[in-house]
Order: C-alpha cells, then sequence, then structure tokens
C-alpha cells in the first residue's frame, strides 16, 4: 500500500461546525487530491494540490477549502458543515507529470447531523 | 458530472464464470484506469490503458478500449469469491493536475462461491 494515511476515520459532527480532515503521504508525491463517494456518484473532486501551496477547485468545492503548507499535508476544511456534505472523503496521491496513476487513502467518513 | 459511465450498475455470477464490465465515456482521454474497491475500503488500482493502446493484460484482468465508441471493458477471467467488490472506470486528461480522473459510478461484482 502506498503511505497514505488519513485522519480522522470516522467523525460525526453537528450542522455549522468546521471540520478539518487530513490527508498525510510518505510517499514525497507531488499531487494530492481530495474527492467523495456517495452512492450512485462514483467518486466526485473537490480540490486538488499540484505542490506545495498550489492548489485548485474541482468539480464539487463549495463549502470546501483545503491548504497544503507541506509536501506530505493536505487538508480539508469544511467550513461550517452541512447535512448535504454527510459522505466518505478519499485522499489520493500521484507522483508526477504525465500519465500516472492515482493511490488512494483509506477514506473518512464523515456524518453530519 | 461523470465522465464514465459502468455497465452494468450490478453483476452476480458462480465462481469460475467470467465477469465483463463495461465503461462508455464522452469526451476525449489520454488514459483509461479501472480501481476496485472493497466493502469500506479505499479504491485500489488494477491497470491503466493509454489512448494509443487497444488492450492490456494483467494476470486475470483483460481491458480494451475503443476510442472510436468511447467505450472501454474490463473482463476478469475464471473469477473468484475474492474478486467480490466494486469496479471503477476513470478517464484521464492531463492538465495542471497532473492526470486528472473522472469517475464513474461503478459495477458492483458479487462472484458467488
Amino acid at each position: 500500500d502506498a503511505g497514505i494515511t488519513q485522519s480522522p476515520r470516522h467523525k460525526v459532527t453537528e450542522t455549522g461546525t468546521p471540520v478539518t480532515l487530513r490527508c498525510h503521504q510518505t510517499e514525497n508525491h507531488r499531487y494530492m487530491y481530495w474527492y467523495r463517494q456517495d452512492p450512485g456518484h462514483g467518486l466526485r473532486l473537490i480540490h486538488y494540490s499540484y505542490g506545495v501551496k498550489d492548489t485548485d477547485k474541482g468539480e464539487v468545492s463549495d463549502g470546501y477549502s483545503v491548504s497544503r503548507s507541506k509536501t506530505e499535508d493536505f487538508l480539508l476544511t469544511l467550513e461550517s458543515a452541512t447535512s448535504s456534505q454527510t459522505s466518505v472523503y478519499f485522499c489520493a496521491i500521484s507522483e508526477s507529470d504525465g500519465i500516472t496513476t492515482q493511490y488512494f487513502g483509506p477514506g473518512t467518513r464523515l456524518t453530519v447531523l | 458530472s461523470q465522465q464514465g459511465e459502468e455497465d452494468p450498475q450490478a453483476l452476480s455470477i458462480q465462481e469460475g464464470e467470467n465477469a465483463t464490465m463495461n465503461c462508455s465515456y464522452k469526451t476525449s482521454i489520454n488514459n483509461l484506469q479501472w480501481y476496485r474497491q472493497n466493502s469500506g475500503r479505499g479504491l485500489v488500482h488494477l491497470i491503466l490503458i493509454r489512448s494509443n493502446e487497444r488492450e492490456k493484460h494483467s494476470g486475470r484482468l483483460r481491458v480494451t478500449l475503443d476510442t472510436s465508441k468511447k467505450s472501454s471493458s474490463l473482463l476478469i477471467t475464471a473469477s473468484r469469491a475474492a474478486d467480490t467488490a466494486s469496479y471503477f472506470c476513470a478517464t484521464g486528461r492531463l492538465n495542471n493536475a497532473g492526470n486528472m480522473l473522472t469517475f464513474g459510478g461503478g459495477t458492483r461484482l458479487m462472484v458467488k462461491p
């Protein structure tokens, strides 16, 4: 398995609270991604990073922000959690430019009550 | 929006039979990848096929790509109960995010012993 960890693995929170999910890699890969997975939708890209302090929006970025201050860490923040953000969140990493695969973390199951 | 659409959404077969899953997509791609997800786990990369390739093999897996029809298929031969999982196709396009993947909704495969 690629060296990717996500924390926490499970979280229950209340509507309106901020939540931060962490993705940590030990592979020194340049690219990092945050996806959410919901039934019937597969995985959808939220935000991605192509280097330290270089981030951009994905398909479903509203209500989310990210930060990457170190190569190994990519943080996803739900600024004010809503019930529609109940989902499973996956982090992925990719090594380099060109056609490469992505390696996925184990996921974080988030429930917003 | 989903670039790849898998068909069927669910497939149930007996151990030893072959399983075929199909993926259709809408826009031009640089590559197409297949991933596997066991229940409650992250995605695991299976195979990558570039847009200039027509077929690739990996063990019991065979992937074909027809760019003129914008479709791909994944064949698992001599299936085993351990192949029970969800399978996702992902179309890849190169940009500043590296190899940007767009996932389909997946095929749930059940292999009965």
